[in-house]
């Protein structure tokens, strides 16, 4: 099965910064997705990442915040902006070989000061 | 919009005792029903998954889930538990390809 690979792995930004967080798949998929995971809450989906095109936002994100990129069907990127204390969360991103079933990466654990 | 609710926000059990982690989806017609599970310091996994077909499914490391259509639910189970089965457990539903997950259930195994 497909590899998912996320980087990095964790890390500490100031606020008013921004980071990118990349995700790799060793194979074609052709779906990919984003989700966040703030503490001690469950997964909500941001948006899926669409080659090609611009990505599908979900109800309270917005591309401004979380511009997403996907130049091929390898690789995303997921880019927190202008980060606040409140961004603070684990993103993950995900990958869809049918419509049925889902695969996660590892995450990239942000803390924002 | 489709919603998930694990009641069982935090479980404690010792080794050998059964387990059961409820899960219920708000509304009905045809459902594609996940369990997922996250180890300590690892990332999610597939358990198991349920589309069609037998309403018991089994997955990995002896976990098995039985989907009730009647009862919206699609309870997870193990017989007995280990200590390595320690982890944060999430049900999650497909709704056009896209996954609703519960709040997830902490369990806690003891030795």
């Amino acid at each position: 099965s497909a590899v998912i690979s996320q980087k990095p792995s964790r890390d500490i930004c100031q606020r008013g910064t921004s980071l990118t967080i990349q995700c790799q798949v060793d194979s074609q998929v052709t779906m990919m997705f984003w989700y966040r995971q703030q503490p001690g809450q469950s997964l909500t989906l941001i948006a899926t990442a669409n080659q090609g095109s611009e990505a599908t936002y979900e109800s309270g994100f917005v591309i401004d915040k979380f511009p997403i990129s996907r130049p091929n069907l390898t690789f995303s990127t997921l880019t927190v902006s202008n980060m606040s204390p409140e961004d603070s969360s684990i993103y993950l991103c995900s990958f869809g070989t049918t419509r049925d079933t889902q695969y996660f990466g590892p995450g990239t654990r942000l803390t924002v000061l | 919009a489709q919603s998930v609710s694990q009641h069982n926000h935090h479980v404690i059990l010792s080794e050998a005792a059964s387990l059961e982690l409820g899960c219920n989806y708000s509304y009905g017609g045809t459902v594609n029903l996940f369990w997922y599970v996250q180890y300590p310091g690892q990332h999610l996994q597939l358990l198991l998954k349920y589309f069609s077909g037998d309403p018991l499914v089994k997955g990995i490391k002896g976990f098995e889930a039985e989907f009730i259509k009647s009862k919206f639910s699609f309870n997870l189970r193990k017989p007995s538990v280990q200590w390595s089965d320690t982890a944060e457990y999430f049900c999650a539903v497909m709704e056009e390809y896209k996954l609703i997950f519960g709040t997830g259930t902490r369990l806690q195994v003891f030795p």
